[in-house]
């Protein structure tokens, strides 16, 4: 069964605090995993796109990273506007190519 | 640029009520629609994907329904909503050629 895993479920890091979280998947058929950053009453909102073992990603703080298994998103010298729910998602080979999610991680950087 | 609306953004409706939520996207034509649901402490759970004007596939059985009357419309429906329908639901898309999926802003739904 195609499964998306994220961890931790929360993080509380305090301004400037690096760390990562992380997502591991067994989904047939992979066409890609991706990462969604999500606020409170809002939609997901894409961040990146990653196809094949060791490729990476950025954009300001945070790097995207993929092995064979699993994903992490890097959070480096994050800052209180981080602060969002953080949700991957691998992306099936049939069913319109629609996504399969994790249930995210809860992350809260203080000042 | 392409936009996705979607409304309304918040309803309460009573048990057993009919509902329908609307999404529309601008900017892109024959894009595949998606609905998903996030319930609280759950992931997003799809519900309906359409490839084109008429074309629904339904991943979970429930009382709900959708429709795409137009290209760039897609409708979820019910005749009688369950106090389990409530959620924030979403609709999303992609263009034909591309994986990323875009969100709309979503419609909070509370059945009481």
């Amino acid at each position: 069964e195609d499964q998306v895993t994220q961890s931790p479920e929360a993080l509380r890091l305090q301004e400037g605090e690096s760390s990562s979280l992380n997502c591991s998947y067994t989904v047939s058929g992979l066409r890609g995993l991706f990462w969604y950053r999500q606020d409170p009453g809002k939609g997901p909102e894409f961040l990146f796109t990653l196809y094949s073992a060791g490729e990476e990603k950025e954009k300001e703080r945070l790097k995207a990273t993929l092995t064979k298994k699993e994903s992490f998103l890097h959070i480096t010298a994050p800052k209180p506007e981080d602060s969002a729910t953080y949700l991957c998602a691998g992306r099936q080979g049939h069913s319109g190519y629609a996504l399969n999610f994790g249930k995210g991680t809860s992350l809260l950087v203080t000042p | 640029s392409q936009t996705i609306h979607q409304w309304p953004a918040t309803l309460v409706q009573p048990v057993g009520s009919p509902l329908s939520l609307e999404c529309t996207v601008e900017g892109t034509s024959n894009p595949n629609l998606y609905w998903y649901r996030q319930a609280a402490g759950r992931g997003l759970q799809l519900l309906f994907y359409s490839v084109g004007i008429g074309q629904i596939s339904s991943e979970v059985p429930q009382n709900l329904s959708a429709s795409r009357p137009q290209d760039r419309q897609f409708i979820l429906s019910s005749k009688k909503l369950l106090l389990s329908d409530s959620g924030f639901y979403l609709c999303a898309w992609n263009g034909q050629g591309g994986y990323e999926q875009y969100f709309g802003p979503g419609t909070r739904l509370t059945v009481t």
